[in-house]
């Protein structure tokens, strides 16, 4: 049962156009991350928020940019898309450094 | 750089059979998850431990702070355990942004 969830599941959109991906979660977690997975590899974390007005960049340069206006919502904005952009978008969280981690299921992106 | 390397890559075994994943580390941590992701691309957290072992139904994990080793044990293996087990670490200090490594993942197939 998801107590954090993301929305679009899928989303196929041509190059240029803006799109924001959503993250919500139940829990009142302060730590919230957002990670990008290409087929067959690793996470790359590419942004994190450690609570409202917080927000950092992760170890992955990214052409994105997150907002925390609210503790449940951890969206994902990308100002143009471009096929590069193409990937798996997955949103996390967690109630501390040593608490364990809550996956959403994720956004896979295509960008034509 | 801290590292985390998980072994091995891929793993194909038959129904029932024990099976053991590896995840090895450079530094010292001060937690380490066990997640698995299945072909849906959702990822579930099965452990989080930073010492000793961890029991939850045919799952076992266990860690050996000294030589900074972790093992996933699956008994009695099912199809349905086939997936993508990811090991990831929290460093103690350092190693990134937000202290979280995530390894390359063990791509487990249990053939009935």
């Amino acid at each position: 049962e998801a107590d954090i969830y993301q929305t679009p599941r899928y989303l196929v959109i041509g190059t240029g156009k803006k799109i924001t991906l959503e993250c919500s979660q139940t829990m009142g977690h302060d730590k919230m991350y957002w990670y990008q997975q290409d087929p067959g590899m690793e996470l790359h974390l590419i942004h994190y928020s450690y609570g409202v007005n917080s927000t950092e960049k992760g170890d992955l340069s990214s052409e994105s940019t997150v907002s925390r206006i609210r503790t449940e919502h951890f969206p994902l904005t990308l100002e143009s898309a471009r096929p590069s952009h193409t990937s798996q978008y997955l949103c996390a969280s967690t109630g501390g450094n040593n608490s364990p981690l809550h996956f959403g299921n994720g956004t896979r992106l295509t960008v034509t | 750089k801290n590292e985390v390397e998980q072994s091995p890559q891929n793993l194909t075994a038959q129904e029932g059979e024990f099976i053991t994943i590896n995840c090895s580390y450079s530094v010292g941590i001060s937690a380490l998850h066990w997640l698995q992701q299945h072909p849906g691309g959702g990822i579930v957290s099965l452990f989080m431990l930073s010492s000793g072992k961890k029991k939850h139904g045919r799952l076992i994990a266990t860690i050996n702070i000294q030589e900074k080793h972790s093992s996933l044990h699956i008994t009695a293996s099912h199809p349905r355990d086939s997936a993508v087990y990811i090991c990831a670490v929290r460093w103690g200090s350092g190693g990134g942004a937000d202290g979280l490594t995530f390894g390359k993942g063990t791509h487990l197939i249990i053939q009935p």
